[in-house]
This record gives structure tokens, sequence and C-alpha cells, in this order.
């Protein structure tokens, strides 16, 4: 059974400060991974995608990958209160279609 | 650009009445999704279509429930009966297919069953 695990939190950080999202991965054939933020009552809207080992930047959000120990995180620099949401991991293995997603962290960023 | 559109966006029905959801995926996507969130399982996947051909049906959970594609730009999920434990959030998304393209979502269809 292939799994996507995050913890579920809620993850709580004073604004203006780092938040850090972890998640790990079963699937070592896995390639490709997305982080997507949901949210209250909204659909899961997509923020980084990943596919090489290292950092990827991409404004306040960075994507880490580590494929050796199978983890992904996700790094919000200068949190602000608007970023409070869920945000779900998925991973895809191959060229395969479906995403495998975790259970998501929920993230509180207080004023 | 248009996103993927579902309809209807809310639905209340009684239990034993069939539900019809609709979803009209992102043109020049090849790929398109059925998920099911609640908060007890999170996000899962129902059924998977590439090319209009259903490729992996296991997450559906019983024969109670059916997904169709007839065409590149719709597809319909069918519950019938419907129960109570239908109740969720039900999400379209659609893709291009290929192993570093993400999937975009529709804005869901909230259903209960009563």
């Amino acid at each position: 059974q292939k799994e996507v695990e995050q913890n579920s939190g809620p993850l709580s950080v004073p604004e203006g400060a780092i938040a850090s999202l972890n998640c790990t991965y079963s699937d070592r054939g896995s390639q490709s991974f997305f982080w997507y933020r949901q949210y209250s009552g909204k659909s899961p809207e997509l923020i980084m995608s990943t596919y090489s080992n290292g950092d990827k930047e991409d404004g306040r959000f960075t994507a880490q990958l580590n494929k050796a120990s199978q983890y992904v995180s996700l790094l919000i620099r200068d949190s602000q209160p608007s970023d409070s949401a869920t945000y779900l991991c998925a991973s895809r293995q191959g060229s395969q279609g479906n995403l495998i997603f975790g259970k998501g962290t929920k993230l509180s960023v207080k004023p | 650009d248009a996103g993927v559109i579902q309809s209807p966006r809310h639905e209340v029905t009684e239990m034993g009445q069939e539900v019809t959801l609709r979803c009209k995926p992102i043109s020049g996507h090849n790929s398109l999704f059925w998920y099911r969130q609640t908060m007890m399982r999170g996000l899962e996947l129902l059924i998977y279509f590439n090319n209009n051909v259903p490729i992996d049906d296991s997450g559906m959970p019983e024969d109670r429930f059916s997904a169709k594609m007839p065409n590149a730009s719709f597809s319909t999920l069918k519950i019938q009966p419907s129960e109570p434990r239908d109740s969720a959030v039900y999400f379209c998304a659609s893709g291009q297919g290929v192993s570093n393209q993400p999937q975009h979502f529709g804005d869901g269809t909230r259903l209960s069953i009563l």
C-alpha cells in the first residue's frame, strides 16, 4: 500500500515566522511531488511541485526533497495569517496519472 | 482560462435516491480524476480516466458507484442508491497525464444524503 504521511497538526506559528511542513512517502519509485493548499470549504490549490533532490524556491515557498530519506517538506517564510490553511502533500510514481495524497497538515498563523 | 467545472455545487437528497455529479475538465487535459474527501479519510481517489478510458477504479467503494467519460470534455459520477455514509465533498480534477504535471481541481460538490 503506497502511503503519504503527514502530521495532522494543527501547526501554529506566529506571523512572520517560518512554517515547516513535513511529509514522508513509502513508495521509493515516486518521482514527482506536489504541495497543495486547501482553505476551509474550498478545493485544493497547487502551490509547489518538485522532482529533483534539493531545494526549489518560489517566492516565500521552498520545497525540499530528499529521495534517499523519502521525505519532502514545505517551508513558508514570513508566514502570514492568510497562509492559514490545510496543506496537502502528494506523490506520483513514474508516468502514472494518479497522485497519492496525505491527509494534510493544518497550519494556523497567529497575528 | 476556464478551470475544471463541476455541478452541482451542493446536493441534498434522501437516501435511496440516485445522485449524478458532473465534471468538465480543462480543455486539452487528457486525464480526469474523481476524489472524495471526508474529515475521517481525507482525500481518496475513486477512479481516474486517461484519454476517456478508465484506468484505475479500485477506489470506487462499491457497485453503487459508477463513473463514465463519454468524451474528452465531460464525465459523470453516479451513486445509485445513495446512502447517508456517501455524504462527502466530491472533487473532480484534470491533468495532462504526464508525470511532472499537476492535477487541477474543480470547486467540488458537497453532497448530503439524509
